[in-house]
């Protein structure tokens, strides 16, 4: 199969930094999105990683390890705004893009 | 230039019905999927299509089916209708998915089956 496993839900401080994983399987694997979705509202890109390492876009930062399945969406200067839900999504060798459930974040003052 | 374009955005229907519902992707996109979203499964990949052929399906039955135009503009049926086809249903459309071409969604069409 092509879990795309992502926590629930999270909670954090405006300022703070917080760190969303997502873990994936390798099989056929391209590439690794991330998406951003408020409530009520379309999911919108924030990020695309298909190498090893860190790709840096202001206070959004995305990581990726192939070798282990495994990204990260790093939020740095928590805003309230940024409470909504974080989508990691795999795109796979046969043109397939699948979701994870979505992980709310919370940012409180 | 204008968005994906989504109609109707709200719909409710009775159990057994059928529903089309539309999506215009962005002007020279000719890919297009569409997704189930529920608070429970998330974003749950429906079908993809390219140049008016369906290129990927994911594991929803038979009621569930598309079609794209010669436009790019695509349309997605459910026949049957059951209370648990009640989800906000998502259309995403890029330039081309291979390659990881960035999608741009639509608002959606939130479906009520009563």
């Amino acid at each position: 199969g092509q879990n795309i496993d992502q926590p629930t839900e999270m909670t954090a401080t405006e300022g703070a930094i917080v760190q969303i994983n997502c873990t994936y399987q390798t099989s056929g694997f391209n590439g690794l999105f991330w998406y951003q979705q408020h409530a009520g509202e379309a999911p919108t890109f924030l990020s695309y990683n298909v190498l090893d390492g860190l790709e840096e876009k202001g206070r959004f930062s995305s990581f990726l390890s192939r070798s282990k399945g495994y990204s990260y969406l790093l939020l740095k200067e928590l805003q309230m705004k940024d409470s909504a839900s974080y989508l990691c999504a795999a795109l796979y060798n046969n043109n397939d893009m699948r979701f994870g459930a979505g992980t709310r974040l919370t940012v409180k003052p | 230039k204008a968005g994906v374009t989504q109609t109707p955005r709200y719909l409710i229907k009775t159990r057994g019905q059928q529903v089309t519902l539309s999506c215009s992707p962005i002007s020279g996109h000719r890919s297009v999927s569409w997704y189930q979203q529920t608070p429970g499964q998330g974003l749950q990949f429906l079908f993809e299509y390219f140049s008016e052929t369906q290129r990927n399906k994911g594991n929803f039955p038979g009621r569930f089916s598309g079609r794209q135009f010669s436009n790019s503009r695509s349309e997605m049926n459910v026949s049957t209708l059951e209370l648990g086809d009640s989800a906000l249903y998502l259309c995403a459309s890029s330039y081309n998915r291979v390659g990881g071409t960035e999608a741009f969604f639509g608002q959606g069409t939130r479906l009520t089956v009563v």
